[in-house]
């Protein structure tokens, strides 16, 4: 069955850095997805992305962060000056379309550390 | 606008007894929900979903849930549970561009 896969699944950096969180969605999805899980809370909307430009993101979602979809398989996350709080599970999800019917395919997340 | 309650953060119930994990919802049209589980160290996994066909919902693993609109609820229930069931339960309501509001979940621990 396909899945989302994410890499790398740990990620430790210092703050200040810049990280980048690679994801493959699934190879027939247009829409793409990230979320982030701060530890024991819950997990949270990030931004959606289709035809190479962001569809919707959230307030979290601010100038430090981006996305892009650099060749036909990758959809990165970067991060370009890395805060404390930054430190959570990362997910990346893909989709077929943007109907709200439409599963969203979680991938097994990428755990970020900002030391 | 859209939310999801989900009322217990954490359930314990005994091997082979029913489980019944339960969430609330509100959306300002006809929602779509999901619910999502999560074992340790792993991503988050589809059990089922609701999206406006029947209201009685069958998943994976043994698992269903009934969407009620005049409860607004969709709890999650399986007749006996299960050692591996032990996990975390989020529940999802998906809005339009499929922008999902996920509940704060639920910890079920499986007591032998």
């Amino acid at each position: 069955e396909p899945e989302v896969t994410q890499t790398p699944s740990h990620q430790v950096t210092q703050m200040g850095q810049e990280v980048i969180l690679r994801c493959v969605p699934i190879s027939n999805h247009l829409y793409f997805y990230w979320y982030r899980q701060i530890l024991g809370q819950k997990v949270e909307f990030l931004v959606s992305f289709y035809n190479n430009e962001i569809s919707e993101k959230s307030e979290i979602f601010d100038d430090q962060f981006s996305v892009e979809r650099p060749d036909g398989s990758n959809f990165t996350l970067k991060i370009r000056s890395t805060k404390l709080e930054d430190s959570a599970m990362y997910f990346c999800a893909s989709s077929e379309s943007s109907d709200p019917t439409d599963t969203q395919y979680f991938g097994p997340g990428t755990r970020l550390t900002v030391l | 606008a859209q939310s999801v309650t989900q009322l217990d953060s954490h359930v314990s119930v005994s091997e082979g007894t029913p489980v019944l994990l339960r969430c609330n919802y509100s959306s300002s049209y006809s929602p779509s929900l999901f619910w999502y589980v999560q074992h340790p160290n792993k991503g988050l996994q589809l059990l089922l979903k609701y999206t406006s066909a029947a209201t009685l919902v069958k998943g994976i693993n043994g698992f269903e849930a009934e969407f009620k609109k005049s409860e607004t609820s969709f709890h999650l229930t399986k007749p006996s549970a299960h050692m591996s069931d032990a996990a975390e339960y989020f529940c999802v309501v998906s809005g339009s561009y499929q922008k999902v509001t996920f509940g704060t979940g639920t910890k079920l621990q499986v007591i032998p």
